[in-house]
């Protein structure tokens, strides 16, 4: 079968750093993405991994290790309006994605 | 200003009527999808589109059919609506020739089943 999994929720502090894990069992890889869901808004394009390692895009990176099956989104300086899901996503054999449930991350003053 | 529109924003729905969410994008994308979003699950595919005059079956498409006559537009037809359709509906495109090929979602359709 195909599994994504991330954490249900977190809860982090602003300013604080936090790091949202994604593990995947599929059938084929082409690529992993991130995404950002405001509550009741549609998803927004965050980050896209397709060889291990690191990408840094301003505030917020994305980390793949293809043999380990796991990948990570790190979010620094972290904002109040950073308070939103964040949903992991990978490109199957097919080319179509499969999708884990979402992270819901709670920011705090 | 290009993106993705859908319609209706939400609807309210009775048991055994037909529906048909409307979606439209003018970014030319080549590829276009139907998920369905419901809590506690990630998104799952309905239908897709890979070029106008193609569709094909997601994960769930049992009660759903779509067509796709031309680049812009993918609507989604409910022909007997039931209560576990109850959900939020995201359409999405992607270009196949772009960067990542990520998808564009729009802003989702609320329905409700009753």
């Amino acid at each position: 079968g195909q599994n994504i999994d991330q954490p249900t929720e977190m809860t982090a502090t602003e300013g604080a750093i936090v790091q949202i894990n994604c593990t995947y069992q599929t059938s084929g890889f082409n690529g992993l993405f991130w995404y950002q869901q405001h509550a009741g808004e549609a998803p927004t394009f965050l980050s896209y991994n397709v060889l291990d390692g690191l990408e840094e895009k301003g505030r917020f990176s994305s980390f793949l290790s293809r043999s380990k099956g796991y990948s990570y989104l790190l979010l620094k300086e972290l904002q109040m309006k950073d308070s939103a899901s964040y949903l992991c996503a990978v490109v199957g054999s097919n080319y179509q994605l499969i999708w884990g449930a979402g992270t819901k991350l709670i920011i705090k003053p | 200003i290009a993106g993705i529109t859908q319609a209706p924003t939400s609807q309210i729905l009775a048991a055994g009527r037909r529906m048909t969410l409307r979606c439209t994008q003018d970014m030319r994308h080549n590829a276009m999808y139907w998920y369905r979003q419901d809590l506690g699950l990630g998104l799952r595919l309905i239908h897709y589109s890979n070029t106008a005059g193609t569709t094909g079956k997601g994960e769930v498409p049992d009660g759903y059919s779509v067509s796709r006559a031309n680049t812009d537009d993918f609507p989604l037809t409910l022909a007997s609506a039931v209560p576990s359709q109850t959900s939020v509906y995201f359409c999405a495109s992607s270009d196949a020739g772009g960067d990542y090929n990520e998808q564009f979602f729009g802003p989702g359709t609320r329905l409700t089943v009753l």
